[in-house]
């Protein structure tokens, strides 16, 4: 079956610039994840959704980042006046929050900050 | 706080089992073993999961010691395609609803 889907596949953008990440879960999946990897580090937490609802935004570096999920299904991560440091691969996952699921992870974007 | 403790790197030849070992010896009573894989330039790819009992599925086994102090994932039979960064985690099997990702043991699989 379709699994997590994320576009674009890699972005490009010059400092100051804003971009928006999108992330198609899994159909049906009521939790979604965004993950944020930096260049040879372990994916970092950043904010998760339960349907349309951000229960946890802990994770997120700084107001300059902002996620939504207004139906409950596709969310966008939106990154305002970009910086250097906000290049890195940004991952989305979803699952169902039934028991122990798993999450399962897209293949993510790749953010490069000129 | 790291909860789980891996070795940096290790490497394998190909067709034999590769052991991954992982020490979380802090863990509580509600906590799962989860352990993922990133192959280079895609997501973390989930491969198994366990509570106290050892298990099994088409990717690998997780073999966890009866204390939980620690766990194994036996990759039976590896292939070139096993090279990855395996993550170690452990989650609540309640309320921790993410996954908290360290660095990994990087696996290569030599032919």
């Amino acid at each position: 079956g379709a699994g997590v889907s994320q576009s674009p596949r890699y972005k490009v953008a010059k400092r100051g610039q804003d971009v928006a990440l999108r992330c198609d879960p899994i159909s049906g999946h009521v939790s979604l994840f965004w993950y944020q990897q930096a260049l040879g580090q372990g994916p970092e937490f950043l904010t998760y959704f339960q349907n349309e609802a951000q229960l946890d935004k802990s994770g997120l570096p700084s107001d300059r980042f902002f996620a939504e999920r207004p139906e409950g299904s596709v969310s966008t991560l939106k990154i305002q006046r970009t910086q250097q440091e906000d290049s890195a691969v940004y991952l989305c996952a979803s699952s169902n929050p039934t028991g122990n699921s798993p999450l399962h992870f897209g293949n993510g974007t790749r953010l490069t900050v000129t | 706080d790291a909860k789980t403790t891996q070795p940096t790197s290790m490497d394998c030849a190909e067709g034999r089992a590769a052991n991954l070992p992982c020490n979380h010896s802090t863990i509580s009573g509600n906590e799962y073993v989860y352990w993922y894989r990133q192959i280079h330039s895609q997501g973390p790819q989930y491969i198994i999961h366990g509570l106290k009992n050892n298990e099994t599925n088409e990717m690998a086994s997780l073999i966890i010691t009866e204390d939980r102090k620690s766990s194994t994932l036996i990759l039976p039979h590896a292939t070139l395609r096993d090279t990855a960064v395996y993550y170690c985690i452990v989650r609540s099997g309640f309320n921790d609803y993410k996954l908290s990702f360290g660095a990994g043991t990087t696996v290569t699989v030599r032919a």
